[in-house]
């Protein structure tokens, strides 16, 4: 069983669409963050996250650390979100992050 | 901004042949760490690197990896005898401390090709 969770694994939208995507993971963690991949395999960090909520533009990131749960939430989706959103996670006491397999969202015009 | 840089994005190797992937972290950046991913597969950690020492490795960094800070600069991951199956993207990243987190900041990645 994968340590991280995600889904869905793919996800296609119409333009202006708001989008959720989830991780979920069975390890204690110190952070989790939100990765964005796009085509060219470059790897921009979204967020870090230990706690609560934040937000960045149209970009919103939730954790529940009880449920072991985050979700990534784009509102007003446009085609330039069009991406693979990975979801990694850092335990305690290490310095590794461990790796959703990643959401391929498509966004439409 | 700054921002962690990689050289080659590209390299093609043969089988058995040394290749040297380099990075340069962000400045002020205290811990630097490689990752890679196999085309079609999740990004995997490789090692992490503190105070000119290894701090943390995977099973997958065996004796054939190797890594070096050889300068204030610059980081770099060495594969002695290249294989196959070690053709992938391979990405540095660097961090520093803010507390008791440690937000990694990623390079554009090399793509490996084993031929």
């Amino acid at each position: 069983k994968n340590e991280v969770e995600q889904s869905p694994q793919n996800l296609t939208a119409q333009e202006g669409e708001f989008i959720t995507i989830n991780c979920s993971y069975s390890v204690g963690i110190s952070a989790l963050h939100w990765l964005q991949q796009h085509p060219g395999g470059g790897i921009v960090s979204l967020f870090m996250l230990s706690s609560g909520k934040k937000k960045h533009g149209r970009l919103i990131a939730t954790i529940n650390i009880q449920e072991k749960h985050s979700s990534l939430h784009i509102t007003a989706s446009h085609p330039r979100d069009s991406a693979v959103y990975i979801c990694a996670v850092k335990g305690w006491n290490t310095d590794k992050l461990i790796f959703g397999t990643g959401t391929r969202l498509q966004v439409f015009p | 901004e700054p921002e962690v840089t990689q050289t080659p994005s590209h390299q093609v190797t043969q089988m058995g042949q040394e290749v040297i992937l380099r990075c340069v972290p962000i400045s002020n950046h205290l811990y630097f760490y490689w990752y890679r991913q196999i085309l079609g597969q999740k990004v995997e950690f490789l090692v992490s690197f503190y105070n000119n020492e290894i701090s943390e490795k995977s099973e997958i960094f065996d004796d054939q990896f190797s890594v070096e800070r050889p300068d204030g600069s610059n980081f770099t991951l060495k594969i002695r005898s290249t294989k196959l199956e070690d053709s992938a993207m391979y990405f540095c990243a660097s961090s520093v401390p803010s507390g008791s987190v440690y937000e990694q900041y990623f390079g554009p990645g090399t793509r490996l090709t084993v031929t």
